[in-house]
């Protein structure tokens, strides 16, 4: 079966400009997880989806950053009013059930804030 | 507070040679633990998983990983590193029942000789 998807793979934007990051998980995983990557540090955690409902939004830097899952499937990352600092991977992740089982990463989304 | 230390940013070792990666954990409760390994423009491809049971772990591609409760660590091996095996490294610690989010530590970039 599939892995995890995401897409764009690069996304280039100039500060100011909204961007859609898109994750498309495995088939029947419940949980999904979107994580932020800045160069030279590991992945920190943003937010985590079971099913349709933002659990857990704690890692969110602030009130630029959105995320969405409106079918329990595919999850779209907002970012409003991009800033320079904003540039890392964005990755996402899902799993079967969401409380300790393992979770599966994508390729992630490289976005360039310019 | 929760977190992880690789406490070395670069590795670099001569192909044949043996590997170890070091990773430190500071968690509350019993931890999963997890080494997942990144290569340039790749997403994250778990290598071993730590749930319970056995405290030496055998993954994928030869490594294997010993968890130690005393020491708090979790260190990543291998007898023989192949040129192919430069990549980074990043330990993680995740929670039994309850708990969802994965927190990295700041990997280990291996570099292989010839």
């Amino acid at each position: 079966g599939a892995g995890v998807s995401q897409t764009p793979s690069n996304k280039v934007t100039e500060k100011g400009k909204y961007v859609e990051l898109r994750c498309d998980p495995i088939s029947g995983h419940t949980a999904l997880y979107w994580y932020r990557q800045s160069l030279g540090q590991g992945p920190e955690f943003l937010i985590y989806f079971q099913g349709t409902g933002a659990a857990d939004d704690s890692g969110l830097p602030n009130d630029r950053f959105f995320a969405v899952r409106p079918e329990g499937s595919v999850s779209t990352l907002k970012i409003q009013r991009t800033e320079r600092g904003d540039s890392a991977v964005y990755l996402c992740a899902s799993s079967l059930i969401g409380t300790g089982d393992e979770q599966f990463f994508g390729p992630g989304t490289r976005l360039t804030v310019l | 507070a929760q977190s992880v230390t690789q406490p070395d940013i670069h590795i670099t070792v001569s192909e044949g040679a043996s590997l170890e990666l070091r990773c430190n954990y500071s968690y509350g409760a019993t931890p999963y633990l997890f080494w997942y390994v990144q290569s340039p423009g790749q997403g994250l491809q778990l290598l071993l998983k730590y749930f319970s049971g056995d405290t030496l772990v055998q993954g994928i591609k030869g490594f294997e990983a010993e968890f130690k409760r005393s020491q708090s660590s979790f260190n990543l091996r291998k007898p023989s590193v192949h040129w192919s095996d430069a990549a980074e490294y990043f330990c993680a610690v995740g929670g039994a029942s309850g708990t969802y989010k994965y927190i990295f530590g700041t990997g280990t970039r291996l570099k292989v000789l010839a």
